[in-house]
């Protein structure tokens, strides 16, 4: 079955610093992945997606994450946090056969301190 | 513009008391969710429809009910018989079931107990 870890609730980091928010997955086939970004009481925004077609994916708002297939990782990172950045994040895995169904991982609370 | 509405954003349920939370898509889009998230536990499918007319129970669908009787609209309604029934219910909606298209949310709907 397909499966999401998160590592780390919360993380926090200063303004102007590097962000990584770990993502770990467990496929038995190649995964497609995703990042979505969701701000207090507000719906999920897809920030992006991994289908394959290139290994290094960049997103909205300057995240990018990078696959890795022999560490069955999908971390997502940006060089620099804004404080607008601060917000829960959530790393999926699309379920097999073709129901649309996404796994999601636990969530992730970013706080960014000026 | 094309976008997924919840309503109502707030709701608060009587003991013994059904509740109907309300989804609307313009998207045009053939598959729509509804996720349950609770803090620290992501998110949650509830039920699932890939088309009009047809839907699926997801990992906790008891207590809940749903129709899809327009490609628009996917109404959930939380029975009596799910007893603990606060949380906040996401709504969203996909092209079509497969594997790698995203998933479009709504804004959610925060359900209380009185």
């Amino acid at each position: 079955a397909q499966s999401v870890t998160q590592l780390g609730s919360h993380v926090s980091v200063s303004e102007g610093a590097l962000v990584l928010l770990r993502c770990n997955y467990s496929s038995s086939v190649p995964p497609y992945l995703f990042w979505y970004v969701q701000y207090p009481n507000q719906g999920l925004q897809l920030l992006l997606k991994y289908t394959s077609a290139a290994t290094l994916v960049k997103g909205i708002n300057g995240f990018e994450a990078e696959f890795k297939k022999s560490e069955t990782s999908f971390h997502l990172t940006k060089p620099s946090a804004h404080m607008s950045d601060a917000a829960e994040y959530f790393c999926a895995v699309s379920d097999r056969g073709n129901t649309g169904k996404l796994i999601f991982g636990q969530g992730t609370t970013l706080q960014v301190k000026p | 513009d094309g976008g997924i509405t919840q309503s109502p954003k707030y709701l608060f349920r009587k003991e013994g008391q059904n509740v109907t939370l309300s989804c609307e898509q313009n998207l045009n889009h053939d598959a729509m969710y509804w996720y349950r998230q609770d803090p620290g536990q992501g998110l949650r499918l509830i039920y699932y429809s890939q088309i009009v007319n047809d839907f699926q129970k997801g990992d906790i669908a008891e207590g809940y009910s749903v129709s899809r009787e327009k490609k628009e609209s996917f109404p959930l309604t939380v029975t009596s018989a799910q007893k603990n029934p606060t949380a906040f219910y996401l709504c969203a909606s996909s092209i079509s079931t497969g594997e790698y298209q995203p998933q479009h949310f709504g804004d959610g709907t925060r359900l209380s107990i009185l």
